[in-house]
């Protein structure tokens, strides 16, 4: 059974500053792997999709690499801002029918 | 990617009494999945839905409380059933469209509270 452990659980930091959030899974036969971001009480919304063949995937401020054999993750954000205030989940996919599971998420707060 | 429109947003139950959500999806999938999300826990699945068949579910859910229905490749329903304050979560849907190559789709999420 695949299990998902996100370092830190909780991040508050001034706004301007680079971040990691890490992502540790324990079966490394995954399919892909999705990071999410998640406002209080809201929806996912998508952020980046790796495939399992690819190493790094890149949109905008966010970059977020992937080490399937060590069963890793890391989602980089560069300049943090204050809507960057939120939980973001990470979520490998495995198994036969490639449904994610997801870590407990990182609660992260930029202060202005 | 899919866009997902789930309802109703938030609301407020008494116990005993049950609640439907549903959500409509703007183009045919195969699979829909139901999440429960507890009150600072992650995700968990409840179920895979798919069209013209009885839903999958997973272990620590049952049909009586969580029936289902998935009646064309748009759309589905979850129904939390005879709730209790333990039912208090946020329930989402989501879908994969693209064979894996997509990633999942989530809906906006209904904020369950029971009283």
């Amino acid at each position: 059974k695949q299990e998902v452990t996100q370092i830190p659980a909780a991040l508050s930091v001034p706004e301007g500053e680079n971040l990691v959030l890490n992502c540790s899974f324990t079966d490394s036969a995954i399919y892909n792997l999705q990071w999410f971001r998640q406002d209080p009480g809201k929806g996912l919304t998508s952020l980046l999709l790796i495939q399992s063949s690819q190493r790094e995937q890149t949109s905008g401020r966010l970059n977020a690499s992937l080490d399937k054999s060590s069963g890793r993750s890391t989602l980089y954000i560069a300049a943090s801002q204050p809507g960057d205030s939120a939980t973001y989940l990470c979520a490998p996919a495995s198994g036969g029918s490639y449904i994610p599971t997801f870590g407990r998420g990182t609660s992260l707060i930029v202060h202005p | 990617s899919a866009v997902i429109s789930q309802k109703p947003s938030r609301d407020i139950c008494q116990r005993g009494t049950s609640l439907t959500i549903q959500c409509q999806v703007d183009s045919q999938v195969t699979m829909m999945f139901w999440y429960r999300q507890q009150p600072g826990q992650s995700l968990t699945l409840i179920a895979t839905a798919n069209q013209g068949s009885e839903a999958t579910y997973e272990s620590g859910f049952v049909i009586d409380k969580f029936p289902i229905s998935r009646p064309n490749l748009t759309f589905s329903t979850l129904t939390v059933s005879n709730m209790s304050p333990e039912d208090s979560s946020i329930y989402l849907c989501s879908v994969e469209t693209g064979q894996g190559e997509s990633g999942y789709t989530f809906g906006s999420g209904t904020r369950l509270t029971v009283v």
